[in-house]
């Protein structure tokens, strides 16, 4: 099956520096990739959607501000964490759409970013 | 609004017993419904998913799924585990180009 990269698995920052995690598809194109966050316990919510060229949409209560997305290549989408506070930590997940009808996508995930703030 | 309940945060079960994985859902129409894996340190893996049609659904890696709109449920079950089954297994709805995840139940298999 398709294959889906994240970089970096795993990064500790101190309160105030930005991050940025890579999302790659490595043998497709998707134009189209989300964002997922994942608190301890606790579903994976949807915090945006981004389209190659174009602007991310953003689930409502995220701040677009905070949380830049960027998906410049129909292979890579960045999230950058900006101002990172450790109320920030969590585990981040990427996943990318195969082209296809929308009722029978797939989804493909990556194996997440684990985040922590100091 | 949709979501989804995965009553059981943890389950073990000894290796060779059968498994049943709870899920909920809650959504208005006839939903989309998925199954997805994930072993530590990897991505989720898709292990099977109802559209339509049949409502016993069959996966990868010998798993199935039952659709029972009477129960709004989408239970996960496989007939003899294997130690390597031990992941944390995700039951998500599929609406309007989002996926709603449960929170999960992380399977022990015991030797």
């Amino acid at each position: 099956g398709a294959v889906v990269s994240q970089h970096p698995s795993w990064v500790i920052c101190k309160s105030g520096t930005s991050v940025k995690i890579e999302c790659r598809s490595l043998d497709f194109q998707a134009t189209t990739m989300f964002w997922y966050r994942q608190f301890p316990k606790q579903s994976l919510m949807l915090m945006a959607t981004s389209n190659e060229g174009s602007k991310a949409t953003y689930e409502q209560g995220v701040e677009k501000d905070k949380f830049l997305i960027n998906h410049a290549s129909l292979t890579l989408s960045t999230l950058t964490v900006t101002s990172a506070h450790p109320e920030d930590s969590s585990f981040y997940i990427c996943s990318a759409r195969t082209p296809g009808l929308a009722d029978k996508e797939t989804q493909y995930f990556g194996p997440g970013t684990r985040l922590l703030v100091l | 609004a949709q979501s989804v309940t995965q009553p059981d945060i943890h389950i073990t079960v000894s290796e060779g017993a059968s498994l049943e994985l709870r899920c909920n859902y809650s959504y208005g129409a006839t939903p989309y419904l998925f199954w997805y894996v994930q072993s530590p340190g990897q991505g989720l893996q898709l292990l099977l998913k109802y559209f339509s049609g049949d409502t016993l659904v069959q996966g990868i890696k010998g798993f199935e799924a039952e659709f029972k709109r009477s129960q709004s449920s989408f239970n996960l079950r496989k007939p003899s585990v294997h130690w390597s089954d031990a992941a944390e297994y995700f039951c998500a709805l599929y609406n309007f180009n989002k996926f709603y995840f449960g929170s999960g139940t992380k399977l022990n298999v015991k030797p």
